[in-house]
């Protein structure tokens, strides 16, 4: 089936400093990315929705010039989180659909930032 | 999209069937049910869809009775590895729809030996 790799899978950074995380659809090509964050023991929440080639759309209450969205490629989104703060610290997920039979989206494996 | 309610959470043995229900009073006639599984660190899995009636796949049945404001998922002899958390979400499945899901809460089911 379609996969979706997210890397790094683990970080720790430094506050102030900024951190990227790439989303890739591995056999398919995806002009809508999601990216997606989560905190311990709660749901997914929805950050933004990244369209290759033209700018992103945030959620509300996201702030989009701390999480740069950048999705340059049919296969290719990337979140930067800027000036990282620890309360930056979470669980990023992206995911991509292969819109077909089933109404299904793939998922990355996530990537845990700590900023210390 | 229609909101969803779901239990918190479920324990269950292993072996045993679990049943996780969820409420879509609202939902729209071109939604489809779909249900997603999270296992710790990780990001969500797609388990089964369906519109009506029941459908069944490898890993789960999904029911959802005619008047389509609820969905059932069973998970038939439950292992300890299914312990997760279990999404339940409409999608809009259609032309203007690009994959965007919203999550509720969850039901995060704890199998016991």
């Amino acid at each position: 089936g379609a996969v979706v790799s997210q890397h790094p899978s683990r970080v720790i950074c430094k506050s102030g400093t900024s951190v990227k995380i790439e989303c890739r659809s591995l056999d398919f090509q995806a002009t809508t990315m999601f990216w997606y964050r989560q905190f311990p023991k709660k749901s997914l929440m929805l950050m933004a929705t990244s369209n290759e080639g033209s700018k992103a759309t945030y959620e509300q209450g996201v702030e989009k010039d701390k999480f740069l969205i950048n999705h340059a490629s049919l296969t290719l989104s990337t979140l930067t989180v800027t000036s990282a703060h620890p309360e930056d610290s979470s669980f990023y997920i992206c995911s991509a659909s292969n819109l077909g039979e089933r109404a299904e989206a793939f998922f990355g494996q996530g990537t845990r930032l700590t900023v210390v | 999209l229609a909101k969803t309610t779901q239990p918190i959470s479920m324990d269950s043995y292993e072996g045993q069937e679990v049943n996780i229900t969820c409420s879509h009073n609202n939902i729209a006639t071109n939604d489809y049910i779909t249900w997603y599984q999270q296992f710790p660190s990780q990001g969500p899995r797609f388990i089964i869809q369906g519109y009506k009636t029941k459908v069944t796949n490898e890993v789960a049945s999904l029911f959802i009775p005619a008047d389509r404001k609820s969905s059932t998922l069973s998970l038939p002899r439950v292992s300890l590895s299914d312990t997760a958390v279990y999404y339940c979400l409409p999608y809009t499945y259609g032309s203007g729809n690009t994959g965007k899901l919203i999550f509720g809460q969850g039901t995060t089911l704890q199998v016991k030996p």
